[in-house]
């Protein structure tokens, strides 16, 4: 099966400090990109960060970056300097043919 | 720029009704148009795409339609709700080149009762 796998359904974070979200998914091609979603309480779904998969050099949109290990199908993301805004769920997803395979999201709390 | 319109932003109707949610965009022309749920504690599902006009692929079988009358216009239908309808229904449109991100519109909360 052609799945994405996020196998924290929660993670919290002190404000201004780093925190990874992982992500874990499964294909049979070998060029697919992979994306991060936020949905913060409003619910509507905000595009973070894309990462190619034929490309090494791993993704950066400001305080956001990616850790893309390709050989073992991990796509983790990293928030530094983590603000109260950050807080939502987040969702990894992979493409496929004509869609988007999305994870069950991971639910980041910041604390002030 | 290109925006997504997508209403009504609450909808609470009784089992058995009809159902129609739309969906616009502005700013593309022939874009990729999808219709996914969101079941609460879990990721998004989807439910169909359209690549063009009257072109439309249902990825699960249940009690919904989509249609497509105009490029930029999809609409998610049903003719009867069931309880299990319930759900968040979100609209999104893509470039439709390869690795092009799809960009949501702000969903639809549907309550069937």
């Amino acid at each position: 099966a052609q799945t994405v796998t996020q196998s924290q359904p929660e993670m919290s974070v002190q404000e201004a400090e780093t925190v990874t979200l992982s992500c874990t998914y499964d294909t049979s091609e070998s060029d697919y990109y992979l994306f991060w979603y936020k949905q913060p309480p409003s619910r509507q779904m905000i595009l973070v960060i894309r990462q190619e998969a034929y490309k090494q050099q791993n993704a950066t949109e400001n305080r956001f970056s990616v850790n893309f290990q390709k050989a073992a199908k991990s796509f983790s993301l990293k928030i530094s300097d983590s603000q109260l805004g950050d807080a939502a769920m987040y969702f990894c997803a992979r493409t496929g043919a004509n869609n988007l395979f999305f994870g069950t999201g991971t639910r980041l709390t910041v604390i002030p | 720029s290109q925006t997504i319109h997508q209403w009504p932003a609450t909808l609470v109707q009784p089992v058995g009704s009809p159902l129609s949610l739309e969906c616009t965009v502005e700013g593309t022309s022939n874009p990729n148009l999808y219709w996914y749920r969101q079941a609460a504690g879990r990721g998004l599902q989807l439910l169909f795409y359209s690549v063009g006009i009257g072109q439309i692929s249902s990825e699960v079988p249940q009690n919904l339609s989509a249609s497509r009358p105009q490029d930029r216009q999809f609409i998610l239908s049903s003719k009867k709700l069931l309880l299990s309808d319930s759900g968040f229904y979100l609209c999104a449109w893509s470039a439709g080149t390869t690795g092009s991100p799809l960009h949501f519109g702000n969903g639809t909360r549907l309550t069937v009762t």
